[in-house]
């Protein structure tokens, strides 16, 4: 059965403290891992899209790593607006195309 | 473009009762997925649409279902309600089954079970 596990559960930064995230998986075969961002009360904004190991993608702050077994999301000078849950699926090609397993997520919180 | 849009946006509801949930997916997809969001046990997949046919089901019981319109609109429906449905449900679309297509999720509708 697949699984994602994300860390740290919880993680509180102060304003330009960079830091990472991390999303351990176990998938049949990885068909791809995606990162989102949750707001509180709102549905999950898409951010990454990461298919193979050693891919790498990068967003204003933000820069998402993939190897076989696990991601990094690393955020670089974080602001207080980049808090938020910050969340960690994974497509298996054996579960059906649309099915995401996603982690429990990691709080993200940035003091200024 | 607009996003994924669902309604209603919150609802209250009593135990045994049901309720329907609708999804619009962004203009253009064709794939509806449906997942329900609690605090303990977090995202978990409900079941996914495609040309109004369930192509990929999770693990809930049957007291949930759903269905895709001809223009890929979807509904949910939960019958006989149960405390712990109360949770936040949301539908995301994508362009095509098949294939690492990224999802796009709506802000949810928060159901809750009294």
């Amino acid at each position: 059965e697949d699984q994602v596990t994300q860390s740290p559960e919880a993680l509180r930064l102060q304003e330009g403290e960079s830091s990472s995230l991390n999303c351990s998986y176990t998938v049949s075969g990885l068909r791809g891992l995606f990162w989102y961002r949750q707001d509180p009360g709102k549905g999950p904004e898409f951010l990454f899209t990461l298919y193979s190991a050693g891919e790498e993608k990068e967003k204003e702050r933000l820069k998402a790593t993939l190897t076989k077994k696990e991601s990094f999301l690393h955020i670089t000078a974080p602001k207080p607006e980049d808090s938020a849950t910050y969340l960690c699926a994974v497509q298996d090609h054996f579960q059906g195309a649309q099915k995401l397993v996603f982690g429990q997520g990691t709080r993200l919180t940035i003091n200024p | 473009k607009a996003g994924v849009t669902q309604t209603p946006r919150y609802l209250i509801k009593t135990r045994g009762q049901q309720v329907t949930l609708s999804c619009s997916p962004i203009s253009g997809h064709r794939s509806v997925s449906w997942y329900q969001q609690t605090p303990g046990q977090g995202l978990q997949f409900l079941f996914e649409y495609f040309s109004e046919t369930q192509r990929n089901k999770g693990n809930f019981p049957g007291r949930f279902s759903g269905r895709q319109f001809s223009n890929s609109r979807s509904e949910m429906n939960v019958s006989t309600l149960e405390l712990g449905d109360s949770a936040l449900y949301l539908c995301a679309s994508s362009l095509e089954p098949g294939g690492a297509d990224t999802q796009y999720f709506g802000p949810g509708t928060r159901l809750t079970v009294l």
